[in-house]
């Protein structure tokens, strides 16, 4: 199956820099990379994703990088907020039985301080 | 995208019963995801829940502690039996995935205290 490898587990920043999350995956299978964001107490949401016939993307402050070769992405949020403050899971997704199931990594938890 | 509502969003219970979680999708869905999120923790997979077939359980995970209903593509139910101290967590339904390959998407969570 599918191993997600996600590193840091704890990022802190200060207010204005620049923070970069990377994620390794196990399953040269996989073809698409999603970015989630939970806030204390609050359900994971999607920021982002990417899939395998792109090698960046980008949407305002957040960038997501794929090496499919290396098997790896990595996530960049640029001018940090306090209120990126939260914990961020990268995923890829397994096949199995001809649908896809997400496998997560172990989350990272962002700390940006003002 | 998908809107979905999972009751309840917190209990307490004695040890040694069970608390029945629904999980409610505003469309119909192929695959439905439970998961376990202890505090700090990432997501664990418990079981994916198809609807016509018997779930499919994750390691560590079996079905006479945690039953699995799916009736039809809309709703699930996620059972947590006999429940003890740690079995205290969050736990998460979800849709996403399936054929498409899609985002997922979650309900707000069942914060669940065992004592």
């Amino acid at each position: 199956g599918e191993n997600v490898e996600q590193h840091p587990s704890t990022l802190s920043v200060q207010e204005g820099d620049s923070a970069v999350i990377k994620c390794t995956y196990s399953d040269s299978a996989s073809n698409y990379f999603p970015w989630y964001k939970q806030e204390l107490g609050k359900r994971p949401q999607l920021i982002i994703d990417i899939r395998s016939n792109v090698g960046e993307k980008k949407d305002q402050r957040i960038a997501v990088t794929l090496n499919k070769t290396a098997k790896h992405f990595s996530l960049h949020i640029t001018e940090t907020q306090p209120e990126d403050s939260a914990v961020y899971f990268c995923a890829a997704s397994i096949r199995s039985g001809g649908s896809y199931i997400p496998t997560f990594g172990r989350g990272t938890s962002l700390i940006v301080h003002p | 995208s998908a809107v979905i509502s999972q009751k309840p969003s917190r209990d307490i219970c004695q040890r040694g019963t069970s608390l029945t979680i629904q999980c409610q999708v505003d469309s119909q869905v192929t695959m439905m995801f439970w998961y376990r999120q202890q505090p700090g923790q990432s997501l664990t997979l418990i079981a994916t829940a198809n609807q016509g077939s018997e779930a499919t359980y994750e390691s560590g995970f079996v079905i006479d502690k945690f039953p699995i209903s799916r009736p039809n593509l809309t709703f699930s139910t996620l059972t947590v039996s006999n429940m003890s101290p740690e079995d205290s967590s969050i736990y998460l339904c979800s849709v996403g995935g399936g054929i498409m390959n899609t985002e997922a998407f979650f309900g707000q969570g069942t914060r669940l205290t065992v004592v």
